[in-house]
């Protein structure tokens, strides 16, 4: 079974640095997505991306975060300078193609402690 | 007033029990409705996928679809051990899966 990888699956940070997690989604996905779950709480939109751009952000997508696919594999998410509340666990998500019925594939995610 | 609303729980029923979850929204722009289960520390897994509303059924799980009360189900038959997970509620209002609003969860225990 094909499946999303996610790397690191637990990183611990100083606030104000900065963090890039990884994915790599499944090799013949057109579509990409970043979730985060704060301890606790629910699952939450972040970004998708599309043709090597954004198509969506939520609100919580401020100018802290970028995604970035620079090699055609590796879908990235970047938070430029973590503030506590980046604190949660990050999910990366692929789908072949936006159709009824198609599936997301969710990573198991990478949990983010800032401290 | 939350878009989607979910009983957090937690559930526990015994083995072979059929368990009701249960989700409420608010936004009458939902169109796509799905239940992901989660286990501890790992990311939601699809498991129904229904488009506006009605029933469909796969294996022991059924989803039901109730536009009309804005009120979607997933019914466990037959309940094992290995169902005790985490259930998420997640609806989309675009064509396929663009941007998904989950529910907080129901944390669901089958005690054998």
């Amino acid at each position: 079974e094909p499946e999303v990888t996610q790397t690191p699956s637990h990183q611990v940070t100083q606030m104000g640095q900065e963090v890039i997690l990884r994915c790599v989604p499944i090799s013949n996905h057109l579509y990409f997505y970043w979730y985060r779950q704060i301890l606790g709480q629910k699952v939450e939109f972040l970004v998708s991306f599309y043709n090597n751009e954004i198509s969506e952000k939520s609100e919580i997508f401020d100018d802290q975060f970028s995604v970035e696919r620079p090699d055609g594999s590796n879908f990235t998410l970047k938070i430029r300078s973590t503030k506590l509340e980046d604190s949660a666990m990050y999910f990366c998500a692929s789908t072949p193609m936006v159709e009824i019925g198609n599936t997301i594939y969710f990573g198991e995610g990478s949990w983010l402690t800032v401290v | 007033q939350k878009e989607v609303e979910q009983d957090p729980g937690p559930l526990s029923v015994p083995e072979g029990a059929i368990v009701s979850l249960n989700c409420t929204y608010s936004n009458s722009a939902f169109q796509y409705f799905m239940w992901y289960r989660q286990y501890s520390r790992k990311g939601p897994e699809l498991l129904m996928y229904t488009y506006s509303s009605g029933n469909k059924e796969d294996g022991r799980f059924t989803a039901q679809v109730d536009k009309s009360s804005k009120y979607i189900s997933l019914f466990i038959r037959d309940s094992q051990p290995s169902d005790s997970a985490t259930y998420l509620c997640a609806m989309s209002k675009l064509l396929g899966n663009e941007k998904l609003t989950f529910g907080t969860g129901t944390r669901l225990t089958i005690i054998p």
